[in-house]
């Protein structure tokens, strides 16, 4: 069974500062996605990886397969970039699901 | 292009009452999802379609049923509600394997009283 887990749980940022959000998972996988959900709790999907680093506008995603660890970073944070975000690791008990930490919350203040 | 579609957005029932959550997608995909969200825990999976005409069981089933009545369409009921059935619960999609992005609707917030 693959776990997932995300470090931190809660982070206050003020705007402008680099943010870093850390996913873990236990067992090897193909892909791993980076879903964000707005405070209207509407979710999107960010990212989907498998090797190396995505960048898309200020956030950019890494994934180290060996070492099982993702981390997603959003440069010159912004309050409307106050979610939750989620990674998102496939299972192995339920056919092509998912397993997915239990999120970060972040809030960036002006 | 309306991507996955969830209705209702709210819902109210009190102990024993049934209602159907209702999920449509327009994006042809083949893998169809029902999950719920509590506080301080991660989506957990209720039931999966892996493609049009199968339904599985999948991390938390009990109290729940499902129908893929086509490709588009994937339905979650609740014959008789509970009070741990309160939730908010999400029905995505995706086109194929683990390597294609998740398509989620906006959410049902349903309350059990």
């Amino acid at each position: 069974k693959n776990e997932v887990e995300q470090s931190p749980q809660n982070l206050t940022a003020q705007e402008g500062e680099f943010i870093t959000i850390n996913c873990s998972y236990s067992v090897g996988i193909s892909a791993l996605h980076w879903l964000q959900q707005h405070p209207g709790g509407g979710i999107v999907s960010l990212f989907m990886l498998s090797s190396g680093k995505k960048k898309h506008g200020r956030l950019i995603a890494t994934i180290n397969i060996q070492e099982k660890h993702s981390s997603l970073h959003i440069t010159a944070s912004h309050p409307r970039d106050s979610a939750v975000y989620i990674c998102a690791a496939p299972g192995r008990n339920y056919g092509q699901n998912f397993v997915f930490g239990p999120g970060t919350r972040l809030s960036v203040l002006p | 292009n309306a991507g996955v579609t969830q209705t209702p957005k709210f819902q109210v029932l009190k102990t024993g009452q049934s209602m159907t959550l209702q999920c449509a997608q327009d994006m042809n995909h083949n893998s169809m999802y029902w999950y719920r969200q509590d506080p301080g825990m991660g989506l957990r999976l209720i039931y999966y379609s892996a493609s049009e005409g199968t339904t599985d069981k999948g991390e938390v089933p009990n109290g729940y049923n499902v129908s893929r009545l086509n490709k588009r369409e994937f339905s979650l009921r609740l014959e008789s509600a509970a009070p741990s059935q309160t939730s908010v619960y999400f029905c995505a999609s995706m086109p194929g394997p683990y390597n294609s992005p998740l398509h989620f609707g906006n959410g049902t917030r349903l309350t059990v009283t």
